[in-house]
């Protein structure tokens, strides 16, 4: 069966720094993944995703991500995080023929001091 | 362009009572989901259905009925609450389309048991 683990749960970083949130999936074929951001009482926002091509993979906000299929990760990088981007990340994965039915990490909190 | 509406947002139940969380999504998405959040886990699949009439159990099903009579509509119903039913209840719709797939979600109802 499918499943994300997302090993940190709670990050802090001050503003200004790079940022990289880990996620590493567990599944027999080439995954759909995805990171999605959900800030305090709000519901979930797609930040990207990866389903085949480029490994490096561009999203919102200045976001990107490396699917690295060797060590099933697809850790999400910011180079320069900015206040606004605390929240909370949580890392997605669907199967081919099922993109819909998304499984998710745990999620990861992040908290970035002035 | 109101993308994915549920209602309420909060809700405080006593133990045994019913209730139904409102979904409705104006994008003319084929396929609906249900999560559950709760602390430490991430979101978990409740239901799902991938068209009006069609629905099916996802990874946390007990406890929750679901119905589909309409494209835009996918309501969740709680027969007869229970604590371990407090959570944060989240509804995503999506167009699956291969690689152009992408989850929207609404901005939650918050469910107390008591």
């Amino acid at each position: 069966a499918q499943s994300v683990t997302q090993p940190d749960i709670h990050i802090t970083v001050s503003e200004g720094a790079s940022l990289e949130l880990r996620c590493n999936y567990s599944y027999g074929a080439t995954p759909y993944l995805f990171w999605y951001v959900q800030s305090p009482g709000q519901g979930l926002q797609l930040l990207l995703k990866y389903f085949s091509g480029d490994t490096l993979v561009q999203g919102i906000k200045g976001f990107e991500a490396e699917f690295k299929r060797s060590q099933s990760s697809f850790n999400l990088r910011k180079p320069s995080v900015h206040w606004s981007d605390a929240a909370e990340y949580f890392c997605a994965v669907a199967t081919w023929g099922d993109t819909d039915k998304l499984i998710f990490g745990t999620g990861t909190r992040l908290q970035v001091f002035p | 362009n109101a993308g994915v509406t549920q209602t309420p947002k909060f809700q405080v139940l006593k133990t045994g009572q019913s209730m139904t969380l409102q979904c409705a999504q104006d994008m003319n998405h084929e396929y609906m989901s249900w999560y559950r959040q709760d602390p430490g886990m991430g979101l978990r699949l409740i239901h799902y259905s991938v068209g009006a009439g069609i629905t099916d159990q996802g990874e946390v099903p007990n406890g929750y009925n679901v119905s589909r009579s309409t494209t835009e509509d996918f309501p969740l119903r709680l027969l007869s609450a229970a604590p371990s039913q407090t959570s944060v209840y989240f509804c995503a719709s999506s167009y699956s389309k291969g690689s152009s797939t992408e989850a929207f979600f609404g901005q939650g109802t918050r469910l107390t048991v008591v």
